[in-house]
């Protein structure tokens, strides 16, 4: 079975700073897909960077990295100069390459950017 | 533009009422989901749908039911068995054979019963 832990629940930034949000999975699947997914306070779920177990390089979309290190089961998110609007839920997910394709997904960490 | 729509947003219910939350989309995406999340918590999922007429239990399917009878639309209905029906639910859509594409989700249905 898959499991995603995420283990800071709750992160607090000063704005411009960057900021690392852990994220380690348990799977016995060798072929895999990571996503990390932002959820403000209206509750909608934004889609925001993956990174494939086979990919060679790092994921990296604008302002967002992964910091994926297979060997260790950890994908980490790098928000690089934080904003006001980066406060939010951020949730770590999972997919196997093979069989149904349900996502699963940590618990979550709050991130608070202060002004 | 294309999207995934759920409604009503708000919904309130009596408890041993059945209620139906609506989900449909026009990505023309062959997979479906439920999601349920509880405050403070991630999401967990209820039922999912790769075609359609076809979908399998999730981890939480106990006092929930799910239909596919067309490819855009997967409601969701929490019956009276449910013991703890309170809660955010999140519908989503995906393409089926692609492992790489993103779930898109709908805005939610927050569910109050009473």
């Amino acid at each position: 079975a898959q499991k995603i832990t995420q283990t800071q629940p709750g992160m607090f930034v000063q704005e411009k700073e960057a900021v690392t949000l852990d994220c380690t999975y348990d799977t016995s699947d060798q072929s895999y897909g990571l996503f990390w997914y932002k959820q403000p306070s209206s509750g909608e779920m934004i889609f925001l960077i993956y990174q494939g177990s086979y990919d060679e390089q790092n994921a990296t979309e604008g302002r967002y990295s992964l910091n994926f290190q297979k060997a260790r089961k950890s994908a980490n998110l790098v928000i690089s100069a934080s904003q006001l609007g980066d406060s939010a839920m951020y949730f770590c997910a999972m997919r196997r390459i093979q069989g149904a394709q349900k996502l699963v997904f940590g618990q979550g960490t709050r991130l608070t950017i202060n002004p | 533009d294309g999207g995934i729509t759920q409604s009503p947003k708000y919904l309130f219910r009596k408890e041993g009422q059945n209620v139906t939350l609506s989900c449909e989309q026009n990505l023309n995406h062959d997979a479906m989901y439920w999601y349920r999340q509880d405050p403070g918590q991630g999401l967990r999922l209820i039922y999912y749908s790769q075609i359609v007429n076809d979908f399998q239990k999730g981890d939480i399917a106990e006092g929930y039911s799910v239909s596919r009878e067309k490819k855009e639309s997967f409601p969701l209905t929490v019956t009276s068995a449910q013991k703890n029906p309170t809660a955010f639910y999140l519908c989503a859509s995906s393409w089926k054979s692609s492992y790489n594409s993103p779930l898109h989700f709908g805005n939610g249905t927050r569910l109050t019963v009473t």
